[in-house]
């Protein structure tokens, strides 16, 4: 299986301040790799697909990049309802995994 | 509009049987791959397995094969998760959720069915 390894797992910040995620790979799964944010008590919600691209609806402070096995998501000026969970997903194989998560609170 | 509806929450005993469901209407149901993801308390994301209704065709996560069955009915357009003796590390959260071919992203998710298994 394709280990995916979140960094942070949790970080606190305040609102308007940028952050960025880590994600990283076990393996090469080129452009494969997804974001979800999942609020509290919440199911999952797609916010990029592909690496990079938003899905409609997202907020354009939310952005992806990366390639291989290195990924990050970027929000570039938090906003209040951003404080959630954020995980990366790779879907370049099977079976489909996850990064642990990152929490991201109010600072 | 696509829309995945799960059965409600269950309070089972362990060794007891289980089967929830997962409904889904808005959407051609046999053209899409649904999959099952377990998120226990406090914890995250987990990948149980797949299927895709039109033929059934079906994978399981190595960790978790023969431990669950997954179904699908194409007259009722449900997908269902299936116990045959539940046990307290079955407690969770579980999510069905729609996904495109491989490599696309889960893009819809069921709201949630919370399993509890207790004595």
């Amino acid at each position: 299986d394709i280990q995916m390894t979140q960094s942070p797992s949790s970080l606190s910040a305040s609102v308007g301040d940028r952050v960025t995620i880590t994600c990283r790979a076990s393996q090469s799964i080129s452009n494969y790799l997804n974001w979800y944010q999942q609020k509290v008590g919440k199911a999952p919600n797609l916010l990029i697909c592909g690496a990079c691209s938003l899905q409609t609806g997202v907020p354009s402070r939310f952005s992806g990049s990366g390639s291989g096995t290195d990924f990050t998501l970027t929000i570039s000026s938090l906003q209040p309802e951003d404080f959630a969970t954020y995980y990366c997903q790779q879907s370049y194989s099977n079976p489909v995994t996850f990064g642990q998560g990152t929490r991201l609170d109010i600072k | 509009e696509v829309q995945l509806v799960q059965s409600g929450a269950e309070v089972k005993k362990p060794g007891e049987s289980l089967k929830i469901s997962c409904e889904v209407s808005g959407y051609d149901f046999a053209k899409f791959w649904i999959a099952w993801v377990r998120q226990m308390p406090g914890k995250g994301l987990e990948w149980m397995g797949i299927i895709y209704p039109g033929n059934s065709d079906t994978r399981y996560s190595p960790s978790l094969q023969g431990q669950v069955t997954i179904s699908a009915d194409k007259s009722t357009s449900a997908v269902y998760l299936h116990w045959s003796s539940l046990k307290a590390s079955d407690t969770a959260i579980y999510y069905c959720a729609r996904r495109g071919g491989t490599g696309s992203p889960i893009d819809y998710w069921g709201q949630g069915t919370l399993v509890t298994v207790s004595s």
